[in-house]
């Protein structure tokens, strides 16, 4: 079975930019997989960022940009801020009905 | 306010049934689709379940097709999941998510189900 793939942690400097990917086990992410990306901290609900791609959520950060680079969709923070400091979650539109998630990316700020 | 709240979250035997409920205020939730998402205890976010918004289309995770079932109370502006046969493997915090352009843009706070043996 397909499944979603992201990069299980990953680290970034403040102000620094990082890129955060999200992948498939087998076929590549386009613009029809209808990516989204979501920002969970500890105890609350996901909160919306991204979704169709690159469509920021409204009153999300400009800082926070999505794309499709190769075969993945990627969530791009430019000018990282210690509140950002989160796990994301992208979910992939898998076709018949069927979404997935990936199995999450914590992002350290340090 | 656009909101939705769960509950009939609880403890639960394994081999038990629950009906968790999804109340939407603020929005016409026959108007849009809603997902029904699980988080198990230090996990990730596990795509459960989603009623497309002509109130017909219902599709479900392979993990739990078979076991899971979306209903709706139109009037009550309410929709349901029935889950039986529960294992361990279903403890988790159950969310319901309101479906807007392809994502989930409304979360609701969540409930929490514990499966014991």
């Amino acid at each position: 079975q397909t499944v979603v793939t992201q990069e299980p942690s990953f680290s970034v400097s403040p102000g620094g930019t990082v890129t955060l990917t999200c992948g498939l086990s087998s076929g590549s992410v386009s613009t029809s997989s209808y990516p989204s990306w979501y920002q969970q901290t500890p105890g609350q609900a996901p909160r919306r960022l991204i979704y169709t791609t690159n469509t920021r959520s409204s009153g999300v950060p400009d800082r926070f940009s999505g794309s499709i680079l190769g075969n993945k969709a990627a969530l791009t923070i430019t000018g990282a801020q210690a509140d950002d400091e989160s796990h994301y979650y992208c979910m992939l539109y898998m076709g018949s009905g069927i979404w997935m998630f990936g199995g999450g990316t914590k992002l350290t700020v340090l | 306010q656009v909101q939705l709240v769960e509950s009939g979250g609880g403890v639960v035997q394994t081999g038990g049934s629950l009906r968790l409920s999804c109340a939407a205020s603020g929005f016409t939730f026959s108007s849009y689709g809603i997902h029904w998402v699980r988080q198990a205890p230090g996990k990730g976010l596990e795509w459960v379940a989603n009623l497309q918004k002509d109130g017909i289309n219902k599709y479900y995770a392979d993990s739990v097709k078979g076991r899971v079932t979306i209903s709706t109370d139109n009037p009550k502006n309410t929709l349901y999941l029935q889950v039986n046969s529960l294992t361990t493997e279903d403890t988790a915090v159950y969310y319901c998510a309101r479906d807007q352009g392809w994502a989930s843009d409304i979360w609701g706070q969540g409930t929490m189900v514990t499966v014991s043996s």
